[in-house]
């Protein structure tokens, strides 16, 4: 089955704590991006990349950061520093030469 | 900037009754358009998209939209909703050469039985 995955669905973490979410993809999609979804404010674009090795920030990237090592692969690291963690985060990837994104389904990450 | 505006944030409908979500951008060039929903527990999907070409475009599940480029405009509507079309529906905007979707803030549908 081509997808997208994201592990895990829920995320418990302690305030203070890093934590990292996984996206893989196994599209060959050569762009991805992580938002993050909170109720009646759609979706916000955190990071992005185009290609391997390269990413650019979104809109909210602040306590953030992400590494694109593999193209199948894009991690997202929530930091300390990010002051309201606790959110839906969304993956998604898209080919070069298109304009629609296809989406995982999603991790919800509570921070107490 | 760009921004994209969905005029109804929750809308609670009949089944059998009509749909029409609104959905307006700021852009005034070149733009793809497009409506994304989401089902209660599912993935994100595409619904329909507009490119170019017929500006009335159909969709999945008896969906289709309208751009309307003098109103800046590309609403979604249904003749007529069902209980399963109950989800959050998005719609975006790609401009010219920005490798970005603008989302707007999403419209909560709930279709009772």
């Amino acid at each position: 089955d081509g997808g997208i995955t994201q592990s895990p669905k829920y995320l418990f973490r302690k305030e203070g704590q890093n934590v990292t979410l996984s996206c893989e993809q196994n599209l060959n999609h050569d762009a991805m991006y992580w938002y993050r979804q909170d109720p009646g404010q759609g979706l916000r674009l955190i990071y992005y990349s185009q290609i391997v090795n390269d990413f650019q920030k979104g809109d909210i990237a602040e306590g953030y950061s992400v590494s694109r090592e593999k193209k199948e692969s894009f991690p997202l690291t929530v930091t300390s520093a990010q002051k309201n963690p606790t959110a839906f985060y969304l993956c998604a990837s898209k080919r070069d030469n298109s304009y629609e994104q296809y989406f995982g389904p999603g991790t919800r990450l509570t921070v107490t | 900037a760009q921004s994209v505006s969905q005029h109804n944030h929750h809308v609670i409908l009949s089944e059998a009754a009509s749909l029409e979500l609104g959905c307006n951008y700021s852009y005034g060039g070149t733009v793809n358009l497009f409506w994304y929903v989401q089902y209660p527990g599912q993935h994100l999907q595409l619904l329909l998209k507009y490119f170019s070409g017929d500006p009335l475009v159909k969709g999945i599940k008896g969906f289709e939209a309208e751009f309307i480029k003098s109103k800046f405009s590309f609403n979604l509507r249904k003749p007529s909703v069902q209980w399963s079309d109950t989800a959050e529906y998005f719609c975006a905007v790609k401009d010219g050469n920005n490798r970005k979707l603008i989302w707007g803030l999403g419209t909560s549908l709930a279709v009772n039985p």
